[in-house]
Parts: structure tokens; sequence; C-alpha cells
């Protein structure tokens, strides 16, 4: 079946990086792309970005360029996302979706994974 | 970027009652890329409609999503205790995915 396994929560310091992983299970992850979207919290979902993990290419949203990296590791089917120069509004649940190439949708998503950026 | 609007932002309904939602695009978005989602507290969201009026694997009948162009409808025929939750809607155009903020259906 397929899954999404997601890293463990975080406490980071503001200015500090950060770095989540997902790893796949239950189908071919070069086959996919791969989104990260992020709820603070209360809040809605927000859309950051999308990895290609056969090729490794990515579209960032502008929000988030410059800041975010994506990258995918096909021999582990992981892709990742470090987020750089943290502050207390990169408080959130971030969670790593599957999207169908065919109607752009997420059907599988992680668990998400709890960031509290505090000083 | 196209921008989603959603209302109400809250509903207040009784089970066994319909909730219509609606999703309001700021553009003209392809029907094929316009899905709902339902999200319960502590959870993941989990995918109801993929292009505009298709349901997931596994989501029942009574939701249905109609809609073109800039307006779209999530219709919950009759809630079931287990419906009451978040739904958002999403699109996708120029390279960008989108979400609404959300419509939280909550009991009367």
């Amino acid at each position: 079946q397929v899954q999404l396994v997601q890293s463990g929560a975080e406490v980071k310091k503001p200015g500090a990086s950060l770095t989540v992983s997902c790893k796949a299970s239950g189908f071919t992850v070069t086959n996919y792309y791969m989104h990260w979207v992020r709820q603070a919290p209360g809040q809605g979902l927000e859309w950051m970005g999308i990895i290609n993990p056969s090729g490794g290419s990515t579209t960032y949203a502008q929000k988030f360029q410059g800041r975010v990296t994506m990258t995918s590791d096909t021999s582990t089917t992981t892709v990742y996302m470090e987020v750089s120069s943290l502050t207390s509004e990169d408080t959130a649940v971030y969670y790593c979706a599957r999207g169908l190439r065919s109607t752009k949708s997420f059907d599988y998503w992680g668990q998400g994974t709890l960031v509290t950026v505090s000083s | 970027e196209i921008v989603l609007t959603q209302s109400p932002g809250t509903l207040s309904l009784s089970p066994g009652e319909r909730a219509t939602l609606s999703c309001r695009a700021s553009q003209s978005v392809t029907t094929t890329y316009l899905a709902w989602y339902q999200q319960k507290p502590g959870q993941a969201p989990r995918l109801l409609i993929y292009a505009a009026s298709s349901r997931a694997t596994g989501i029942p009948d009574r939701f249905s999503g109609s809609g073109s162009g800039t307006d779209f409808t999530l219709t919950i025929s009759r809630l079931e205790p287990e419906d009451f939750a978040v739904y958002y809607c999403q699109q996708y155009g120029s390279s960008l995915w989108t979400f609404g903020q959300g419509t939280k259906v909550e009991i009367k």
C-alpha cells in the first residue's frame, strides 16, 4: 500500500535551518511528482513547491524561493525539504504529498511533521 | 497566481442536513485541475474530489462536486457525524498550486 512516512517533530531556533524527510513506499516514486505543503497553527494549507524525483527538477512558490530546497534520493525513495533562515512564522506542520500528473491533485499525504521555531 | 475564495467560512448544520460549500477563483480554472479535500483535527488532508466532480477512491457518494470556470461547489447530501471537518478547494494553473482558505462544517 502507498505510504509516505515523514521524519519526526523538530524544535529550532530562529536563524537555523531545517530538513524534513519523506520516505515513500508502495509505489514507484519516479513515476510521480512530490509536493510539500505546510499548515501554520489554526491556519489553512499553503503549497510550498514540487519536485520531480526523476531528474530532480523543482518549482517553488514565489514566497519560498531562495529559502527552500527540495531534493530526492531515488535509491532510498526519499524526498527532502530544507528550509533556511527560520523565523517564528515558519512554525507549522509540514506535509509531503504525492501529486497526480493528470489532475494535479494530491492523492496521498504524509502524516505531517511539526516544526516549532522558538528562541 | 489564482486566488481561491471559499464561502462561507463556517457552516453550522445538523446531521442529516445538506451542506453546500462554495469555491470561487480569481480567474478561470481548468476543470480538470480543481480538487476538494477534507481535513479533521490532527490529521492530514484527504482527497475527496478531483477534476471538479470525480470522487476519489473510497469516498461515499453523498459527496459530490460541480462547477466550472470560476465557480465550484462541493455538496454533502446528508451530513454524517464523521463529515464535520474543514474542507479545502485546490487548483493548479501556470505551474503553481493554490488552496482556498477553508470552510469549517460544524455541528449546530
